[in-house]
C-alpha cells in the first residue's frame, strides 16, 4: 500500500509567480485535502476535493485554486505569490467515508518566496 | 468555528519518564473526532491516537494515552516511558463528524526528550 507523495519537496519561487504543487493519494482514497502551515503554526485549511469538484474551502483567496484528476491526484496552484505564501503546504487523503477510514498526509512541499 | 488551543509551546522529559500535553478546543457539536500527531523534522504528519468524542472511553495505543473530558472540552495525551524516537512537535486537532473532513490544528506543542 503506497502513502501520499508529494513532489516538488522544496521550491523558490519569486513573488508574483505562479507555483504548481502536486500530490498523489494513498491507494484506495478519493478524497484529496490541501493544507499550508507557516513556520511555528499549526497546519490551516485550504480546500478539499472529493470526485474532482471542489468540498469545501478554507480562508484563501481566489489565487489558491485547485484541481483533482480521475485518478484522485490532485494539484495546488498559487497564483500572483507574495512573500506570505511561504510555507509547507501538507497534502492528506482519505476515504470520503470520514475519519473512520483514515486520513493520511504527505511530507509536503517547502514554498519559499524570495 | 471550531477553535483548537495548545497551551504548552514547549515541553521536556527525562527519558523513561511521563509526560502529559493539554489541549482544549472548543465546539458546538456533540459527535466529533479528536486527534493527536506527531510532526518529526521529516516534516510528516504522523497520527498517534484518535478519539470519538460519542466514546466515553478514552483511547490507547501503546505508550499513548488520552484523557478525554467531553463537559471540559479538553483532550490530552499522556506519553509513558518517554523515548528519544518521541521527540517532535505534537499537534491537537478537531474534526467533524460530517461533511468535509477538514481538520482544525492547535499550534502544537514542541517536545523534548532529555537522555
Amino acid at each position: 500500500e503506497t502513502g501520499v507523495t508529494q513532489s516538488p519537496t522544496h521550491l523558490i519561487k519569486t513573488r508574483g509567480q505562479q507555483v504548481t504543487l502536486r500530490c498523489s493519494s494513498q491507494s484506495g482514497h478519493n478524497t484529496v485535502s490541501w493544507y499550508q502551515q507557516a513556520l511555528g503554526q499549526g497546519p490551516q485549511f485550504i480546500f478539499q476535493y472529493y470526485r474532482e469538484e471542489e468540498n469545501g474551502r478554507g480562508n484563501f483567496p481566489p489565487r489558491f485554486s485547485g484541481l483533482q484528476f480521475p485518478n484522485y491526484s490532485s494539484e495546488l496552484n498559487v497564483n500572483a505569490l507574495e512573500l506570505d505564501d511561504s510555507a509547507l503546504y501538507l497534502c492528506a487523503s482519505s476515504a470520503r467515508t470520514g475519519f473512520n477510514y483514515g486520513y493520511t498526509f504527505g511530507s509536503g512541499t517547502r514554498l519559499t518566496v524570495v | 468555528a471550531q477553535t483548537v488551543t495548545q497551551s504548552q509551546p514547549e515541553m521536556s522529559v527525562q527519558e523513561a519518564e511521563t509526560v502529559t500535553l493539554s489541549c482544549t478546543y472548543d465546539t458546538s457539536e456533540s459527535d466529533y473526532y479528536l486527534f493527536w500527531y506527531k510532526q518529526p523534522p521529516s516534516r510528516q504528519m504522523i497520527l498517534v491516537i484518535r478519539q470519538e468524542a460519542y466514546k466515553q472511553q478514552n483511547a490507547t495505543e501503546n505508550r499513548f494515552s488520552v484523557n478525554f473530558q467531553k463537559a471540559a472540552k479538553s483532550f490530552s495525551l499522556k506519553i509513558s516511558d518517554s523515548q528519544l524516537g518521541d521527540a517532535a512537535m505534537y499537534f491537537c486537532a478537531y474534526g467533524p463528524n460530517f461533511g468535509n473532513e477538514k481538520l482544525t490544528f492547535g499550534t502544537g506543542t514542541r517536545l523534548t526528550i532529555i537522555p
